[in-house]
């Protein structure tokens, strides 16, 4: 079965610095996606960005930007420049390309950005 | 485009009333997720539905719980004689296909169920 770690429940980072937030998952599959969610205090899920497996190129979306590493089923999430919106709980999440498509979710990073 | 709907945003119950829960998907899409949020914790599978068809229940507890998305009108996730345990945030989510060209699904903002 999959599994989605995130071991760090809670960080910190200073206005305008960089952070990044880890992710570690186990499958035996070899195509399937990762993304990275953000739930802020409303407890909407939005998505902040994903990667496809078979893309080695890691993904990024203006100040986000991930650090996919297959062999280390390592998908961690960089944040540039961090604003304090950005300060919210962080799910990383993977889904197979087989079977029913659910997401599995990590436990989740609190991250707050200090101003 | 409107975007998955949940309602109601907050239901309170007492033990051993039943909790409805109502989740309208993205106009078009044909797959709904139900995943369930306990406090401090992340979000956890439930059950996968298409139009009039259950694909995947193996995150529902066996017993209680049940889920339908007819072929007409929302999704309903149904919890009977709820106990406080089930107090958690329930989310929906949706996409177009279950495929991988439509893996991402979208979520609605989730209802809190509390019971008292």
């Amino acid at each position: 079965a999959q599994t989605v770690t995130q071991s760090q429940p809670e960080m910190s980072v200073q206005e305008a610095e960089t952070v990044t937030l880890s992710c570690t998952y186990d499958t035996s599959e070899s195509n399937y996606y990762l993304f990275w969610y953000k739930q802020p205090p409303s407890r909407q899920m939005i998505l902040v960005i994903r990667q496809e497996a078979y893309k080695q190129q890691n993904a990024t979306e203006n100040r986000f930007s991930v650090n996919f590493q297959k062999a280390a089923k390592s998908f961690s999430l960089k944040i540039s420049d961090s604003q304090l919106g950005d300060t919210a709980m962080y799910f990383c999440a993977f889904m197979q390309y087989s079977g029913t498509y659910k997401y599995i979710f990590g436990t989740g990073t609190r991250l707050k950005v200090l101003a | 485009n409107a975007g998955v709907m949940q309602n109601p945003r907050h239901l309170v119950r007492r033990r051993g009333q039943e909790a409805r829960l109502r989740c309208s998907p993205v106009k078009g899409h044909s797959h709904v997720y139900w995943y369930r949020q306990l406090p401090e914790e992340g979000l956890k599978f439930m059950v996968y539905l298409q139009k009039e068809n259950i694909i995947d229940e193996s995150g529902m507890p066996k017993e209680r719980f049940s889920a339908e998305f007819p072929k007409e009108g929302p999704s309903i996730l149904r919890i009977q004689q709820v106990v406080r345990g089930d107090s958690a945030a329930y989310f929906c989510a949706s996409s177009p296909q279950g495929g991988p060209s439509g893996h991402e699904q979208y979520f609605g903002p989730g209802t809190r169920l509390t019971v008292t």
